[in-house]
């Protein structure tokens, strides 16, 4: 069975331009969860998907914002980067959501902003 | 917002010793569930405790959720080179929305 699917895996963008990220979760997963990890803040959780539906989210700007697709692919979309969004963007599948599931995580992009 | 602290943010050790990193919430955690990150990966579960005062083991790893489900720990005997990553433990606060809130991670060395 194929794991979590994020591409790309590296990306340098310029402030100011907008970046779309993609995860593919394992086959069967319905929840897609994503997370920002940086040195200083850790993993903070940005949003998760449900079939299609956004559940939950986390502390973080509008700029910010996802969506999910039937087959359960999901995006990311970060507009008007700023050199502060620079980290390993982290998506976690599960078959959905019940108490204790465990996440199934991808390798990341990792965004640089200069 | 609740807050999950885990401590210590970095522990070198000889290969051989044991580890231990603590994780603490001033809120009752719901499940519990730690991964480990090695350098240049990406987290990768390592199991789940839900009840409280709950023991599991894994070969040289131990786990344990507190008594009043505020904390837990993860206990490594006689280290060994693989065990070299960084661990987080994440509380399954909220249950059926995907939202796992992780302590800032114990950044394990071991020195061969």
């Amino acid at each position: 069975k194929a794991g979590v699917t994020q591409t790309p895996r590296y990306l340098i963008k310029t402030r100011g331009q907008q970046v779309t990220l993609s995860c593919s979760p394992i086959s069967g997963h319905r929840s897609v969860s994503w997370y920002q990890q940086t040195p200083g803040q850790g993993l903070q959780f940005l949003f998760e998907y449900f079939s299609e539906t956004q559940r939950n989210k986390g502390n973080f700007p509008g700029r910010f914002s996802g969506r999910q697709f039937s087959n359960s692919r999901s995006e990311m979309n970060v507009s008007t980067l700023e050199l502060g969004d620079s980290a390993l963007y982290l998506c976690a599948s599960s078959p959905d959501r019940t108490p204790g599931t465990e996440a199934f995580f991808g390798q990341g992009t990792r965004l640089t902003v200069v | 917002g609740q807050q999950v602290m885990q401590i210590p943010q970095y522990q070198h050790v000889q290969e051989g010793e044991d580890f231990t990193t603590y994780c603490n919430s001033s809120t009752t955690l719901s499940n519990i569930q730690w991964y480990k990150q090695r350098p240049g990966g990406h987290p990768v579960f390592l199991i789940q405790l839900v009840k409280s005062g709950e023991v599991k083991k894994q070969k040289r790893l131990t786990f344990q959720f507190g008594e009043a489900k505020k904390n837990s720990s993860l206990h490594i005997t006689a280290t060994q080179t693989t065990d070299v990553g960084t661990y987080f433990c994440a509380d399954d606060g909220s249950g059926n929305t995907g939202k796992l809130i992780f302590g800032q991670g114990t950044t394990l060395q071991v020195k061969p």
